[in-house]
């Protein structure tokens, strides 16, 4: 067990729809990323956030958007889906505010289906 | 362009043969280096890392990875393989430049009995 818990686990929705995805990092872990993980795209960072506000942005597209709230949990919030975005969506947390000395703490993920 | 390359998609091993992942990365710089494992269903999870110092690192779970700074290498390895080694294996590497890891394409283990 990681200590990031990520829900829903599953998700199956219809194109044009909007979900939120929800994360809760370890305990004492000031950093939320977001990775998609897909067949043909691979792993892909996302986003990250540090304490509250936005640190990084990889390749996040526009209909997709995140936060991180006063708790440190996060939210993803995808919209007007399309079948290309089903993936299967991690959250990580690390300590630091940077992704490439710590260690990246992940979540069992959350699988989206767009039909 | 910064790239991992991790040149092998499927790896097929017997149980209690030794195993070797590859790894390769172009950068300048000696960059940060991890390996995740990917076990079916789950998250990842670091096995080690590499910042500096003595070459081969130890991880979890009875694995080692050499870094090799004239190949540009850190490949994974594993004397002998248990059928529960059977997972995505995903190189990562870091840079002081950068915020983020940059990850290979993974490499799913598969363990013949």
């Amino acid at each position: 067990d990681s200590g990031v818990t990520q829900t829903p686990k599953h998700l199956i929705t219809a194109t044009g729809q909007r979900v939120t995805l929800r994360c809760s990092p370890r305990s004492g872990d000031l950093s939320v990323y977001w990775y998609q993980q897909s067949l043909d795209q691979g792993l892909q960072f996302l986003i990250q956030y540090y304490n509250g506000e936005e640190r990084a942005k990889g390749n996040i597209l526009e209909r997709f958007s995140a936060q991180q709230f006063p708790d440190l949990h996060s939210e993803l919030n995808l919209s007007s889906l399309e079948l290309g975005d089903s993936a299967l969506y991690f959250c990580a947390s690390s300590v630091g505010g940077t992704g490439v000395t710590g260690e990246l703490f992940f979540g069992e993920g959350s699988r989206l289906t767009v039909l | 362009a910064q790239s991992v390359t991790q040149p092998d998609i499927h790896i097929t091993v017997s149980e209690g043969a030794s195993l070797e992942l590859r790894c390769n990365y172009s950068y300048g710089a000696t960059p940060y280096l991890f390996w995740y494992v990917q076990s079916p269903g789950q998250g990842l999870q670091l096995l080690l890392k590499y910042f500096s110092g003595d070459t081969l690192v130890q991880g979890i779970k009875g694995f080692e990875a050499e870094f090799k700074r004239s190949q540009s290498s850190f490949n994974l390895r594993k004397p002998s393989v248990h059928w529960s080694d059977a997972a995505e294996y995903f190189c990562a590497v870091g840079l002081d430049s950068n915020y983020q890891l940059i990850w290979g394409a993974g490499t799913k283990l598969i363990i013949k009995p």
